[in-house]
């Protein structure tokens, strides 16, 4: 089975930088989403992780240790917008190739 | 990515009916999950719809009460059926196609029951 934990809810300023965590266990890793979702609205893709190492686009970057079972989303140049829920998803290989979302972070940016 | 229409967008139905969704993908897709989010929580798998047999369901959720078919690779439908109030909610239809690619989701049905 899989377990996802990620902190329920995070607060920072506009034009900072934030990093959301997330840790999981799971029997068969195959890859670790990020998606944004903003109220009332679905989920839309972020980043994917399945090696190590840091992946980076534009304002968004991802990182993964397969080792620690960790990964962290890092948001720069923060913006009143990226005010929304971010999902951290496990696929598992050994889950009919399913992926097994947390919680979810709700990130609340202030001015 | 695949792009993926549901429908529809929303609807208000009567305590007792039933209410099908449709989800259309512009190509061909291995997978296509059906998901529910009540208000202020995550995402909460329904079932995975396989293509030419019966959909396979997570704890908690069956088939009366989730019918889904899905006739093609390119299309899905769920019904939620003999709704009542608890059923509020919204649901998301999702693709993956598959190694290395991310699911990615309709832009969801948000149901209300009166």
């Amino acid at each position: 089975g899989q377990n996802i934990d990620q902190p329920t809810e995070m607060t920072a300023t506009e034009g900072a930088i934030v990093q959301i965590n997330c840790t999981y266990q799971t029997s068969g890793f195959n890859g670790l989403f990020w998606y944004q979702q903003h109220a009332g609205e679905a989920p839309t893709f972020l980043s994917y992780n399945v090696l190590d190492g840091l992946e980076e686009k534009g304002r968004f970057s991802s990182f993964l240790s397969r080792s620690k079972g960790y990964s962290y989303l890092l948001l720069k140049e923060l913006q009143m917008k990226d005010s929304a829920s971010y999902l951290c998803a496990v696929r598992d290989s050994t889950n009919a190739g399913k992926s097994t979302f947390g919680d979810g972070t709700t990130l609340t940016v202030k001015p | 990515s695949a792009v993926i229409s549901q429908k529809p967008s929303r609807d208000i139905c009567q305590r007792g009916t039933s209410l099908t969704i449709q989800c259309q993908v512009d190509s061909q897709v291995t997978m296509m999950f059906w998901y529910r989010q009540q208000p202020g929580q995550s995402l909460t798998l329904i079932a995975t719809a396989n293509q030419g047999s019966e959909a396979t369901y997570e704890s908690g959720f069956v088939i009366d009460k989730f019918p889904i078919s899905r006739p093609n690779l390119t299309f899905s439908t769920l019904t939620v059926s003999n709704m009542s109030p608890e059923d509020s909610s919204i649901y998301l239809c999702s693709v993956d196609q598959g190694e290395g690619q991310p699911q990615h989701f309709g832009d969801g049905t948000r149901l209300s029951i009166l």
